[in-house]
């Protein structure tokens, strides 16, 4: 069982539609991040958030948005997005902020665009 | 740049021993990580080397040789569960400590 946990698990959303994507973990890890992963690549990063607050944005475009609630939520809103946009997408935690620490990944949630 | 290699596909038996090499290049270094994934699955955290030398756990090993730029997984007594992704990821050092992923290396385990 993962202790990161991510909902939905499925999400099949038109380009005009706005959803979130949730995310919960209660390790008390203090960094939160958002991948994405395409089929047969390695996850690409999207988002960190350490301490609750957003320290790296890898220049994803402006119809994913996230939000940190408290320490142990992560949301990512969708707007607007592109069938391109269809991927895995997972969250994952991280005990420390500094990269030393293993990433812990949810199950992920599998978005398809149309 | 940063550039890390691992190769695409490994086969092996059931029972056997099997070494999953992974090359990096890069100016700045802060740690190597192995990850394991099955299909349809998250990723999950198998070993963490920074130091030079090998990191057993079980049946998984994990070594590293900073000089050489070279880690390699080591999976002993292979069972069919095995079979899966197995991604190697460096930890870029600098104000963006983000992670640095090898594009993985499935490995299919036959009876």
């Amino acid at each position: 069982d993962t202790e990161v946990t991510q909902t939905p698990k499925h999400l099949v959303m038109g380009m005009t539609n706005k959803k979130s994507l949730k995310c919960e973990q209660h390790m008390g890890h203090r960094a939160m991040y958002w991948y994405k992963q395409k089929a047969k690549k390695p996850p690409e990063l999207m988002f960190v958030y350490s301490y609750e607050k957003l320290s790296i944005n890898e220049s994803v475009p402006s119809r994913f948005s996230p939000e940190c609630p408290n320490s142990s939520l992560l949301n990512l809103h969708l707007h607007a997005l592109q069938p391109e946009d269809s991927a895995l997408y997972l969250c994952a935690s991280s005990q420390g902020d500094r990269g030393l620490s293993p990433l812990h990944f949810g199950n992920g949630t599998r978005l398809t665009v149309t | 740049g940063q550039n890390i290699d691992q190769p695409t596909e490994m086969t092996a038996t059931e029972g056997a021993i099997v070494q999953i090499n992974c090359t990096y290049q890069t100016s700045g270094f802060n740690g190597l990580f192995w990850y394991q994934q099955h299909a349809g699955e998250a990723p999950t955290f198998l070993s963490y080397n920074v130091l030079d030398g090998l990191e057993e756990k079980g049946r998984f090993s994990s070594f590293l040789s900073r000089s050489k730029g070279y880690s390699y997984l080591l999976l002993k007594e292979l069972q069919m569960k095995d079979s899966a992704s197995y991604l190697c990821a460096y930890l870029n050092a600098g104000n963006n400590r983000k992670l640095i992923w090898g594009l993985g290396t499935s490995l299919g385990v036959n009876p």
